[in-house]
């Protein structure tokens, strides 16, 4: 079975800096998904980014970008420039080739200081 | 708006009753997947249908729980007896075929007394 790990249940960062969001997995597959989901407080989630394992090429999505080590099996995600509007509950999740469920980590808090 | 819509938001009942929610994904797309959500906690899966084909269901999912598709457009999720422990955010997701993104619904948020 596949599991997510995220070790940071709460992370900081002041307006306009940069922050990274970390995220480990296990998984005994070779070709899968991994994605990075938003949930803002009492608000739906909605998808920020996504990689494809066998792409090499990190994903990038304007201030949303991803370090990808297939062989560490670690999927981190790091925010440019960070807004008051990117406040809110980060999921990393893992998704097989099936289109099947997507399987989640416990999520990080991100606060966003004006 | 063409989103996930699930109904009702918010429910709460007593403990030993029983509870129906609703999904209704976006148009054509013929993927749909609960998951359940605790506080603090992120989306554990529950179950998804391929148009109205139940292709999986985890076994978080225990004899209480049924879902449907009939029509492989909505979908309901009942609770037959619930527990307090049935308490949670159930998230109702759809995504289009061969494509492995999926779009969540605001989620019905259930409180069992």
């Amino acid at each position: 079975a596949q599991t997510v790990t995220q070790s940071q249940p709460e992370m900081s960062v002041q307006e306009a800096e940069t922050v990274t969001l970390s995220c480990t997995y296990d998984t005994s597959e070779s070709d899968y998904y991994l994605f990075w989901y938003k949930q803002p407080p009492s608000r739906q989630m909605i998808l920020v980014i996504r990689q494809e394992a066998y792409k090499q090429q990190n994903a990038t999505e304007n201030r949303f970008s991803v370090n990808f080590q297939k062989a560490a099996k670690s999927f981190s995600l790091k925010i440019s420039d960070s807004q008051l509007g990117d406040a809110a509950m980060y999921f990393c999740g893992y998704g097989g080739t099936s289109y099947g469920k997507l399987t989640f980590g416990q999520g990080t808090i991100l606060t966003v200081h004006p | 708006d063409t989103g996930v819509s699930q109904d009702p938001r918010h429910k709460i009942t007593k403990r030993g009753q029983n509870v129906t929610f609703r999904c209704d994904p976006i148009s054509e797309h013929n993927r749909l997947y609960w998951y359940r959500q605790t506080l603090g906690q992120g989306p554990e899966f529950l179950t998804y249908f391929q148009n109205e084909a139940q292709l999986e269901k985890s076994r978080l999912l225990s004899d209480r729980f049924s879902a449907e598709r009939p029509k492989g457009s909505f979908s309901t999720l009942e609770i037959q007896r619930t527990e307090q422990g049935d308490s949670a955010m159930y998230l109702c997701a759809s995504s289009p075929d061969r494509v492995n993104e999926q779009f969540f619904g605001p989620g019905t948020r259930l409180t069992v007394l």
